[in-house]
């Protein structure tokens, strides 16, 4: 069956520590790749994107994401944290529907 | 900008009733979809429609059906409440992907049901 796996529920990190998050999914066929925030309260808000070209895309606030195809993951980046990025992260794959993963919620302590 | 609304933020309903989730956008877009989110699992895909009168079942349609009339539109119905269905509910709106669109979805805010 086609899924979305993300590999950690909860992260808990210092100020300034890097981030990363693993996503893998198990679609065949070309799929586009999202990586969507929710902040506490809030909607859902696209991070960023990856459809076609380089496979490291850059989105907002200093996230960026690498999509190996070998591996079909799709993992979220960044350098260093802050407190405001205390969210729940989701990644998705698009084919004609879209597909979420179970989410994780990053915990950034000041 | 893109703008979806979920008539109802929040919904308090009794088991057994009817009940009526509408959402509404305002980008012309071809595809709507209807998630519930609970914790710890996501977003689970109830109903994808690609275009007017058009509907595919998602992950979990069991006790949901939708209607779509009109291409703004895309209505969730619960024939039957119960409390497993208690839950968020996200609609979202999206081009379809194709071409230069990368079919991004974008969200509505929400409606918090609760079935008691």
């Amino acid at each position: 069956a086609q899924s979305v796996s993300q590999h950690n529920h909860h992260v808990i990190l210092s100020e300034a520590a890097s981030l990363e998050l693993g996503c893998n999914y198990s679609y065949g066929g070309t799929v586009n790749l999202f990586w969507y925030v929710q902040y506490p309260g809030q909607h859902l808000q696209l991070l960023l994107k990856y459809f076609s070209g380089d496979p490291l895309v850059k989105g907002i606030k200093g996230f960026e994401a690498e999509f190996i195809k070998s591996k079909f993951s799709f993992n979220l980046r960044k350098p260093s944290v802050q407190w405001s990025d205390t969210a729940e992260y989701f990644c998705a794959v698009r084919r004609n529907d879209m597909r979420f993963g179970a989410g994780t919620r990053l915990t950034v302590k000041p | 900008d893109v703008k979806v609304t979920q008539s109802s933020r929040y919904l308090v309903k009794r088991t057994g009733e009817k009940v009526f989730l509408e959402c509404v956008q305002d980008m012309d877009h071809e595809n709507m979809f209807w998630y519930r989110q609970d914790p710890g699992l996501g977003l689970r895909l109830i109903y994808f429609s690609y275009d007017v009168k058009m509907k595919e079942k998602g992950d979990i349609p069991e006790g949901y059906s939708v209607s779509r009339e009109k291409k703004e539109r895309f209505s969730l119905i619960l024939e039957s409440a119960s409390t497993n269905q208690t839950s968020m509910y996200l609609c979202a709106s999206s081009p379809p992907r194709t071409g230069i669109n990368t079919g991004e979805l974008f969200f509505g805010e929400g409606s918090r049901l609760t079935v008691l």
